[in-house]
């Protein structure tokens, strides 16, 4: 099955420094690739995410780019706020999300330093 | 949030005791999940649902089943609960198949098995 590694475990950046939370995959099927952000106590909710055939996706802050040739994928959050501080998973599915649900990644909890 | 709830929020139960976690939604979706959220694990998937009647295992079904009787409600039991079962539950539904295949999450329940 997919399997989905992802570093660092725990990031911390100063506020208004840029995050960049990293990805890979195993299996070379996989294409679609979400990532989700969780505050403490809360449920996973997603932030943004990518498919296959497209290299790289905006939105206001937030970026996520993929290479599926070395099969790793990104997310860059520029201009970090104290709001950004939560967990980050990334995921991989090889059908859309759906049929067969998402291999997510253990997470990284990013801090905001003030 | 999407129409998405799950009953109980929190349970205490001891070993070897059935326990059945309920997944309510009212968005009309057609695939339903089920994971388990533990430390230094992410999340995992447990099984999931394609339709009335139609479920499949996860990466972890072991000690677990499912049911699904209504397009509304995902049923996820444990027929003997082991401590190793405590964790928090999280219910996703997706439409797939549309523009989108974001999964929501449920609030998802907190089990401990004493």
């Amino acid at each position: 099955g997919e399997n989905v590694e992802q570093h660092p475990s725990t990031l911390s950046v100063q506020e208004g420094d840029s995050a960049v939370i990293k990805c890979t995959y195993s299996d070379s099927a996989s294409n679609y690739f979400p990532w989700y952000k969780q505050e403490l106590g809360k449920r996973p909710q997603l932030i943004i995410d990518i498919r296959s055939n497209v290299g790289e996706k905006k939105d206001q802050r937030i970026a996520v780019t993929l290479n599926k040739t070395a099969k790793h994928f990104s997310l860059h959050i520029t201009e970090t706020q104290p709001e950004d501080s939560a967990v980050y998973f990334c995921a991989a599915s090889m059908t859309g999300g759906g049929a067969d649900g998402l291999t997510f990644g253990k997470g990284t909890h990013l801090i905001i330093q003030p | 949030d999407a129409g998405i709830t799950q009953s109980p929020r929190h349970k205490v139960t001891e070993t070897g005791t059935p326990v059945t976690l309920r997944c309510h939604q009212t968005e009309n979706h057609r695939y339903m999940y089920w994971y388990r959220q533990d430390p230094g694990h992410g999340l995992r998937l447990i099984h999931y649902s394609y339709g009335v009647k139609d479920t499949d295992k996860g990466e972890v079904s072991d000690g677990y089943s499912v049911s699904r009787s209504k397009t509304e409600d995902f049923l996820l039991t444990l027929e003997s609960a082991t401590s190793s079962q405590t964790s928090v539950y999280f219910c996703a539904i997706s439409a797939t198949g549309g523009h989108s295949n974001e999964q929501f999450f449920g609030p998802g329940t907190r089990l401990t098995v004493l």
